[in-house]
């Protein structure tokens, strides 16, 4: 079963938009939410990651924004540039131990 | 210094063949992982151990098996290899189980089965 569902699958930006993917997850003993960005040829790397017990978290242009009640939580890029372009994983962790990732969404942002 | 790295980076071989895939980790990290992304680009773990014990084995078939000579190192070894297994595996580390926090990933191996 898919733990973790993650919208939209591809996105395109114009260069200095908003980028927007969210995640939606069922489990709520979940008790940390990063965000992983992954570029081609290489491993995903952390973005961004939030804990429950806030609802916004932003470094940067990236921001999580967190709604424990909907259960749902998504990352918002501010002024997207080219070399943004990548792939984008939600994912979550509880207990520590097994981090379970989303679908992904491949963000391409155009000049 | 490269903090996960995987060896090899691209595998190529033929149905039914043995092969293993390396990974170690200068991190100091207590946590290693083998996740297995599909051609659709979809991440799922299949092996994690901390301190040389295996302590998540998701269904992974049998002809996969982990090996942890020290806490540095996780190896992979996949016997008789079929069509299906084709796809990138990314070893990772953590620092310390129970701990929310980032995981390292490598740059991936690219095992192609053909």
């Amino acid at each position: 079963q898919q733990q973790v569902k993650q919208s939209p699958q591809s996105l395109i930006v114009q260069k200095g938009g908003i980028s927007i993917i969210n995640c939606a997850y069922e489990n709520t003993a979940f008790d940390y939410f990063p965000w992983y960005q992954q570029f081609p040829g290489k491993g995903p790397a952390l973005l961004i990651a939030i804990r429950p017990d806030v609802s916004e978290k932003k470094e940067g242009r990236f921001t999580i924004s967190f709604n424990k009640s909907a259960k749902q939580f998504s990352l918002h890029i501010m002024d997207s540039q080219p070399g943004d372009s990548a792939t984008y994983f939600c994912a979550v962790t509880g207990g520590g131990n097994k981090l379970t990732f989303g679908t992904g969404t491949q963000l391409k942002v155009e000049l | 210094d490269t903090a996960v790295s995987q060896t090899p980076k691209y595998l190529v071989t033929q149905m039914g063949n043995d092969k293993s895939i390396k990974c170690e980790q200068n991190l100091g990290h207590d946590t290693m992982y083998w996740y297995k992304q599909d051609s659709k680009k979809f991440l799922k773990i299949m092996f994690s151990y901390n301190n040389k014990e295996l302590i998540i084995n998701e269904t992974v078939p049998n002809r996969f098996s982990p090996k942890s000579p020290d806490k540095a190192h996780l190896n992979l070894h996949i016997n008789s290899l079929e069509l299906g297994d084709s796809a990138v595996y990314f070893c990772a580390s953590r620092a310390r189980t129970g701990q929310g926090g980032g995981y390292t990933f490598g740059s991936g191996t690219r095992l192609t089965v053909v």
